[in-house]
């Protein structure tokens, strides 16, 4: 059965530096999306994207966060400069045309030391 | 603004029936949803109903919406072991306007099965 995939499990990194988190949606699905688990907290929105633009975006996700969609199966998340409190799991998740069943990686446990 | 709650944590016995419930604020969603995270995993998801539904039923798991008082429940039947695990409730919106369904989360319940 087709999955969402993440890369890596767990990521740390310094506060202040930069890093990438990698999601595989499923092929045939047209939205993206990340998502955050702060420890004990909601799963929160931060982006959707569609047709290679960003098509909603969460007051969380700020200036020092982008996505892209290098090639035709990766979807990035990338924090320029991170801070402490952006320690979470991070979830990419992708739906299809049908626009009703999102279905999520595993996550990316993101420590930010 | 949009918020979804739901009670923390539930405790059965093994081979009863589990009730998880939920409660919505924006009448305006389309799609209502349950997600299960198991320890250290992902959100796999378990079922979802459209709002204009009231009851829909998958093997042993049954959701009941009451979109007048904004209330969504998931029911598992025969709860087994395996089912401990944290469930998310979640809410989609119309897609115009840009939004292209993004979900609005509980905090989830936990579900804890006594052998």
């Amino acid at each position: 059965e087709p999955e969402v995939t993440q890369t890596p499990s767990h990521q740390v990194t310094q506060m202040g530096q930069e890093v990438i988190l990698r999601c595989v949606p499923i092929s045939n699905h047209l939205y993206f999306y990340w998502y955050r688990q702060i420890l004990g907290q909601k799963v929160e929105f931060l982006v959707s994207f569609y047709n290679n633009e960003i098509s909603e975006k969460s007051e969380i996700f700020d200036d020092q966060f982008s996505v892209e969609r290098p090639d035709g199966s990766n979807f990035t998340l990338k924090i320029r400069s991170t801070k402490l409190e952006d320690s979470a799991m991070y979830f990419c998740a992708s739906m299809d045309r049908t626009l009703y069943e999102q279905y999520f990686g595993p996550g990316t446990r993101l420590t930010v030391t | 603004g949009e918020d979804v709650e739901q009670s923390l944590f539930l405790s059965v016995r093994e081979g009863d029936s589990s009730v998880i419930n939920c409660t919505y604020t924006d009448s305006s969603s389309t799609y209502l949803y349950w997600y299960k995270q198991e320890p250290g995993a992902g959100l796999q998801l378990l079922t979802y109903i459209f709002s204009n539904m009231d009851m829909k039923q998958d093997q042993r798991l049954t959701v009941l919406l009451n979109k007048k008082d904004k209330h969504l429940s998931l029911r598992i039947a025969d709860t087994q072991t395996g089912d401990s695990a944290i469930y998310f409730c979640a809410e989609s919106y119309p897609h115009y306007g840009g939004s292209q369904g993004n979900l609005i989360f509980g905090k989830g319940t936990k579900l804890s099965v006594k052998p």
